[in-house]
């Protein structure tokens, strides 16, 4: 069974750019995050997908910050336009949805550097 | 402020011996815990969890504790080997009323030294 995935794992900008992430969940997986990493900081929550639908967005810093998820499957976080403080790890998480929705599985992040 | 912490940057430990990796919290609606493993450049992995109607779960070489009264759980790794120098996240959730999302400390840094 593959592994979630992401896309691309690497991404350097400037300031007022935009740029697009993706994210594959583990196939079948009814459940998606977006977490973020800040140099030095914890991991911390953005939003959550069921299928399509936005579960959860409390944790989306500004309305810079767009994430979709048409048809359940794959995700796109866009950030437009990039600020400084954008930078960081992005990682993306699937879950099952049902017993076993605690357990989140992670991408291996993309790596963004707003210059 | 932060709900899960950390408060070990990092530990070293000599290989075969034990090594205890510590987290508090502090919201007491959190009923679910988890410990992911990271490596460079990769994403957590998913180690162990535990969940709050049980003070311990065992896998193989790892081991949770939580003592919720406390709001405490720690990792317990024996015996350490040099293959797990990584870095150690605690994460908790409140499953009841919960979307779901996944509450990090900063996590422990740990080397294994043969």
């Amino acid at each position: 069974e593959a592994g979630v995935t992401q896309f691309p794992s690497h991404s350097v900008i400037e300031k007022g750019q935009t740029v697009t992430l993706r994210c594959d969940p583990i196939s079948g997986h009814d459940n998606l995050y977006w977490y973020r990493r800040v140099m030095g900081k914890e991991i911390k929550f953005l939003l959550h997908f069921v299928k399509e639908s936005k579960q959860d967005e409390s944790g989306m810093p500004n309305n810079r910050f767009l994430a979709e998820r048409t048809g359940g499957t794959y995700s796109t976080l866009k950030v437009q336009p990039a600020e400084l403080e954008d930078s960081g790890v992005y990682f993306c998480a699937s879950s099952r949805g049902d017993r076993s929705w605690e357990t989140q599985y992670f991408g291996p992040g993309t790596r963004l550097l707003v210059l | 402020d932060q709900q899960v912490k950390q408060n070990s940057p990092s530990l070293s430990v000599q290989e075969g011996r034990i090594s205890i990796l510590n987290c508090d919290y502090t919201n007491s609606m959190f009923d679910y815990f988890l410990w992911y493993k990271k490596y460079p450049a990769e994403g957590p992995t998913f180690l162990i969890s535990i969940s709050s109607i049980k003070d311990k779960n065992e896998d193989g070489r790892f081991t949770v504790f939580l003592n919720k009264s406390a709001k405490h759980l720690s990792l317990h790794i024996v015996p350490s080997q040099p293959g797990d120098s990584a870095v150690y996240f605690c994460a908790a959730s409140a499953r009841r009323g919960s979307q779901g999302n996944l509450i990090f400390g900063k996590g422990t840094k740990l080397s294994v030294k043969p």
